[in-house]
């Protein structure tokens, strides 16, 4: 059974530019959710998506968006990017995502984002 | 708001060795606990999680962790230590089960086994 599969792995861009972001979850997994990692905050939640819906956001400016499709795939992006940016995204992916039990979520590898 | 502990940022032991990690959790809720291993530029791998019933949860490569109510902990143990264990490990709360409220990472405990 493939895991959660994150495309790019690695990517450099520009201030100011724009990036997405994919990832395919776990086959039949519908929650889609997405962290960002860095070495000073920490893996923080960015949003999480059920059925192409955006279900929770967390603590993070207007710039970073997402979505999810029909076949559960997701993707984020990030607007304006600015040297903090700089980071690994995580997308992870589970089952039905809310309230039971048994409820395992499964990382992906990660796409590593520098900004310069 | 629910918040995550991990004392020591880095942990150091030799190989054969009892690891301990410590995680304690502020919850005013009953909490759902995992703990996640994450090697060199990879993602993170579930070790165990912690629902509901038996207090004592046994993982994968041979972790344990016990959640202690009383002490709001859910630290991770592991016997005998071995240098494949070394990784930055994180704990790691929610209430929905991880769904749609996300995650609460603690900061991470980088551990380095001495052979």
């Amino acid at each position: 059974k493939a895991g959660v599969t994150q495309t790019p792995r690695y990517l450099i861009k520009t201030r100011g530019q724009q990036v997405t972001l994919s990832c395919s979850p776990i086959s039949g997994h519908r929650s889609v959710s997405w962290y960002q990692q860095t070495p000073g905050q920490g893996l923080q939640f960015l949003f999480e998506y059920f059925s192409e819906t955006q279900r929770n956001k967390g603590n993070f400016p207007g710039r970073f968006s997402g979505r999810q499709f029909s076949n559960s795939r997701s993707e984020m992006n990030v607007s304006t990017l600015e040297l903090g940016d700089s980071a690994l995204y995580l997308c992870a992916s589970s089952s039905t995502g809310t309230g039971l039990l048994g409820n395992t979520i499964y990382f992906g590898e990660g796409s590593w984002l520098t900004v310069v | 708001a629910q918040s995550v502990t991990q004392l020591g940022s880095h942990v150091s032991v030799s190989e054969g060795a009892l690891v301990l990690l410590r995680c304690n959790y502020s919850s005013s809720v009953p909490p759902y606990l995992f703990w996640y291993v994450q090697y060199p530029n990879q993602g993170l791998q579930l070790l165990l999680k912690y629902t509901t019933g038996a207090t004592l949860v046994k993982g994968i490569n041979g972790f344990e962790a016990e959640f202690k109510k009383s002490e709001t902990s859910f630290h991770l143990t592991k016997p005998s230590a071995h240098m494949s264990d070394a990784a930055e490990y994180f704990c790691a709360v929610s209430y929905s089960g991880g769904g749609a409220d996300g995650l609460t990472f603690g900061k991470g405990t980088h551990l380095i086994i001495q052979p």
